[in-house]
């Protein structure tokens, strides 16, 4: 069955510490690949997506992501955690244009001082 | 991208009434989608909703709770019938650009008292 797992309910990590949300697929082929972020209160922000071609996406807000076929990975990293980004963080695959998502569980991302 | 409007953004309800929430696009767009997000958890899909045919329902989801309207290529309608306390979420609208890039419309946050 196609699945998507984010094994990191909750994680706290230092200001200006590095970041790194791990996200899982179980897919037939290599489907849509996107990590969203959701502020309390805001609706879903799209962070990047990878669809083909260069494995190592650049998203906004100085995230990044890579896509590891052999692991079925495409984890979301950033070098130095802001307090602002602290929020509810969602990987998400999709398995054709104009389809719609199947949503990891999330992870939580809380900033300490 | 797509700019997604939605109302109403929040509203209280009583049990056993019914809600219409209305979705609106900047854009035609062949789909739309609608997740409910309960509270604490991911994205869930309710169903899938095409211009001039009936909406397509995921499992555990039906007609007659969540009825659907798709009148023309920007606007769609999700109703939440017979509301109960369980019923209490987040819904959002979706459209996907022919990218595969989902966008999201703010959501509407109910409690159903």
């Amino acid at each position: 069955a196609q699945s998507v797992t984010q094994p990191d309910i909750h994680i706290t990590v230092s200001e200006g510490a590095s970041l790194e949300l791990r996200c899982n697929y179980s897919y037939g082929a290599t489907p849509y690949l996107f990590w969203y972020v959701q502020s309390p209160g805001q609706g879903l922000q799209l962070l990047l997506k990878y669809f083909s071609g260069d494995t190592l996406v650049q998203g906004i807000k100085g995230f990044e992501a890579e896509f590891k076929r052999s692991q079925s990975s495409f984890n979301l990293r950033k070098p130095s955690v802001h307090w602002s980004d602290a929020a509810e963080y969602f990987c998400a695959v999709g398995v054709n244009s104009g389809y719609a998502l199947n949503f990891g569980k999330g992870t939580s991302l809380l900033v300490t001082p | 991208s797509a700019v997604i409007s939605q109302k109403p953004s929040r509203d209280i309800c009583q049990r056993g009434t019914s809600l219409t929430i209305q979705c609106q696009v900047d854009s035609q767009v062949t789909m739309m989608f609608w997740y409910r997000q309960q509270p604490g958890q991911s994205l869930t899909l309710i169903a899938t909703a095409n211009q001039g045919s009936e909406a397509t329902y995921e499992s555990g989801f039906v007609i007659d709770k969540f009825p659907i309207s798709r009148p023309n290529l920007t606007f769609s309608t999700l109703t939440v019938s017979n509301m109960s306390p369980e019923d209490s979420s987040i819904y959002l609208c979706s459209v996907s650009s022919p990218a595969a890039e989902a966008f999201f419309g703010q959501g509407t946050r109910l409690t159903v008292v």
